[in-house]
């Protein structure tokens, strides 16, 4: 089957620690993203990546910190640097990024990261 | 910033009913937009997608309707069923020209079935 994967889909972490959320994608797309949720509020992008080794920050990029040394995987890192990192996190990708395309985001089914 | 926003949080409807979920958008220069599902505890789920250049367009008893005159959209379940009960989002494409095309999200409208 094809399709997005997040792990773990529940993580804690203290104060202080670094921590790793993966995901993968076995859709052959080219674009990943991650997104951050809050109740109450829309998805907000924190990075994205058109391409293998490339990546550019969205709009919450502050604490946080990705690679993409292959096309099926995006990892996220969530540093100490992140004042207020319990949330909802979310991973998506679609085809393409750039130029007239359309293409929708596929979601993975995401991880809840709790700091304790 | 522009954003995507809901006129409603919480839409309550009866089963059977047709729910219809509102989202104003700002951004003059948007030319795709999407409608994604989410149930609890899960990732959103792609439900339809409109081009800017389209006013209408059907699905599955589901259908997207955008009037870019006053920048709306709908989005209408025809017969609803306990099962759609979830937060719906509605979702924009900024075409900034090169090579970054973001989506922007709505803060959703949560749609409560009642049997």
């Amino acid at each position: 089957d094809g399709g997005i994967t997040q792990s773990p889909k529940y993580l804690f972490r203290k104060e202080g620690q670094n921590v790793t959320l993966s995901c993968e994608q076995n859709l052959n797309h080219d674009a990943m993203y991650w997104y951050r949720q809050d109740p109450g509020q829309g998805l907000r992008l924190i990075y994205y990546s058109q391409i293998v080794n490339d990546f550019q920050k969205g709009d919450i990029a502050e604490g946080y910190s990705v690679s993409r040394e292959k096309k099926e995987s995006f990892p996220l890192t969530v540093t100490s640097a992140q004042k207020n990192p319990t949330a909802f996190y979310l991973c998506a990708s679609s085809i393409h990024l750039s130029g007239l395309a359309v293409n929708e985001q596929f979601f993975g089914p995401g991880t809840r990261l709790t700091v304790l | 910033g522009e954003s995507v926003g809901l006129h409603l949080p919480t839409l309550s409807v009866q089963e059977g009913d047709n729910s219809i979920i509102n989202c104003a958008y700002s951004n003059s220069a948007s030319d795709y937009f999407i409608w994604y599902k989410q149930e609890s505890g899960k990732g959103p789920q792609f439900i339809i997608d409109i081009r800017s250049n389209m006013d209408k367009r059907q699905g599955q008893r589901v259908t997207v309707l955008l009037n870019k005159t006053v920048k709306h959209l709908s989005l209408q379940i025809a017969a609803t069923q306990p099962g759609d009960s979830a937060v719906y989002f509605c979702a924009e494409r900024l075409f900034q020209g090169g090579a970054t095309n973001k989506l922007i999200f709505g803060t959703g409208t949560l749609l409560a079935v009642q049997p």
